[in-house]
């Protein structure tokens, strides 16, 4: 299966928004609200951000909403900070349940 | 808390094979899920395969279909991954991570285990 598209960097000021798409095809993020969001500071595990698209594990802040319009997933992050500085990898279940992942995005605050 | 801790650091040769180790804890073993991705140097994750503890049926990715073994112990709460026929390209960290309440994301993330692979 082949890998989601994300950009390979976005930024912003502290305070600003700023979103990072994930496009997939019809066969994992159209067909399936299966959209899971993980945040990546260097040297460090993957954490979970967003799941199902759009829900927040407890403890994550508001700040950070995920959304999906046909084959493309969003996570948007509301009033930038510094600590949301880290790479941001999605993911979305497949056919034959398999799971994919996108290339990632590295989020700079500036 | 719900822990996942992986066997530490391994050097091996080309066509040598690798079997890792995560010891959950934390939570009721089978009732989760668990999965395993890789991350080469420098590079994104990438989805390995996945293995339901309570069964011991697996899912692998097509890439490693042939060369993966996903198995599990529970009476030591403990998933293995072996990887074989080794090559430079499987240098990575690889992590493994438990599927949530539904199996299809990853809610809690082992620290990781380094694999050098060296001709």
């Amino acid at each position: 299966q082949s890998a989601l598209t994300q950009p390979p960097s976005v930024s912003g000021s502290p305070g600003q928004s700023v979103t990072i798409s994930c496009t997939g095809t019809s066969s994992d993020v159209g067909s399936y609200g299966r959209v899971s969001w993980y945040q990546q500071p260097p040297g460090t595990a993957p954490k979970l951000m967003i799941y199902e698209v759009s829900t927040r594990p407890s403890g994550v802040p508001d700040r950070f909403s995920g959304s999906k319009s046909g084959n493309t997933a969003s996570l948007t992050i509301s009033g930038l900070q510094a600590e949301d500085e880290a790479d941001y990898y999605c993911s979305s279940y497949s056919s034959s349940s398999t799971l994919v992942f996108g290339g990632g995005t590295k989020v700079t605050v500036l | 808390q719900v822990q996942l801790v992986q066997s530490g650091a391994e050097v091996k040769k080309s066509g040598a094979s690798v079997k890792i180790s995560c010891k959950a804890s934390g939570y009721t073993f089978i009732s989760n899920y668990m999965h395993w991705v890789r991350q080469a140097p420098g590079q994104g994750l990438e989805w390995m395969g996945i293995i339901n503890p309570s069964g011991g049926s697996t899912v692998y990715a097509q890439k490693f279909q042939g060369r993966i073994t996903m198995s599990r112990d529970t009476s030591t709460t403990t998933v293995y991954m072996e990887l074989s026929t080794l090559r430079s390209e499987d240098t990575a960290v690889y992590y493994c991570a438990r599927g949530g309440s539904a199996y299809w994301y990853f809610d809690i993330w082992g620290r990781g285990t380094l694999v050098t692979v060296s001709s």
